[in-house]
């Protein structure tokens, strides 16, 4: 158990529909993350929020957006739905720092299904 | 470009045989981070280990251990005695700097047999 929460863990949507996912950090935790992975792939970064700035950005397209709330937890939206963002989106929370072992926590994701 | 490449896409070992996952990662930064993830079927992440590019000291945790190369820009990891508890998928992953940015290989998938 990481403390990291995603809602909800699954989704099916129609194209061009638009989505908002959440994700609870853990505590003590000042730093959101959000990847795509699509099926059969590795993690792709999407975006990092710190303190409720955006922090750093992956190559998506600016449909993808993000909040991120005064309690760290955080949300992705997508609109405009295509049917390759049919993927599991994860959530990481983190608080890192250089000397440390510190890392990114993960979350179970979201589901999403695009028809 | 790739910034972290994992050749193997699977490999099959029977119980208690040595395994090990390469990673190898470009990056120009002089400070960066490396990371290996587990990803069990239940698909959630699991942290194994991270390593700062200025420590080049390798690891070894219970049955894990890992071989950080500079020279060749590898960050290996190896399982001893596999079991079949191992069986998943790790990902290698690097980040540089700022911490604001990550990037996950492909991935291998471990299945290891009775």
């Amino acid at each position: 158990e990481t403390g990291v929460t995603q809602s909800p863990t699954h989704l099916i949507k129609t194209r061009g529909q638009q989505v908002t996912l959440r994700c609870s950090s853990q505590s003590g935790h000042n730093t959101v993350s959000w990847y795509q992975q699509a099926l059969g792939q590795g993690p792709q970064f999407i975006f990092q929020y710190y303190r409720e700035e955006e922090n750093g950005r992956g190559n998506f397209p600016p449909r993808f957006s993000g909040l991120q709330f005064p309690n760290y937890s955080s949300e992705l939206n997508v609109n405009a739905l295509e049917l390759d963002d049919s993927a599991l989106y994860l959530c990481a929370s983190s608080s890192f720092g250089q000397a440390s072992q510190e890392t990114q926590y993960f979350g179970p994701g979201t589901r999403l299904l695009v028809l | 470009a790739q910034k972290v490449t994992q050749a193997q896409t699977e490999i099959s070992v029977v119980e208690k045989e040595d395994v090990t996952l390469d990673c190898v990662y470009e990056t120009r930064d002089t400070t960066y981070y490396l990371f290996w993830y587990k990803q069990p079927p239940s698909g959630e992440l699991v942290f194994l280990i991270r390593r700062n590019s200025f420590d080049e000291q390798n690891e070894i945790s219970g049955r894990y251990s890992w071989n950080f190369q500079k020279s060749t820009s590898s960050f290996n990891f190896t399982i001893t005695a596999s079991q079949v508890v191992d069986s998943a998928v790790y990902f290698c992953a690097l980040s540089e700097n700022n911490f604001n940015k990550f990037y996950f290989g492909s991935g291998t998938k471990l299945n290891v047999k009775p």
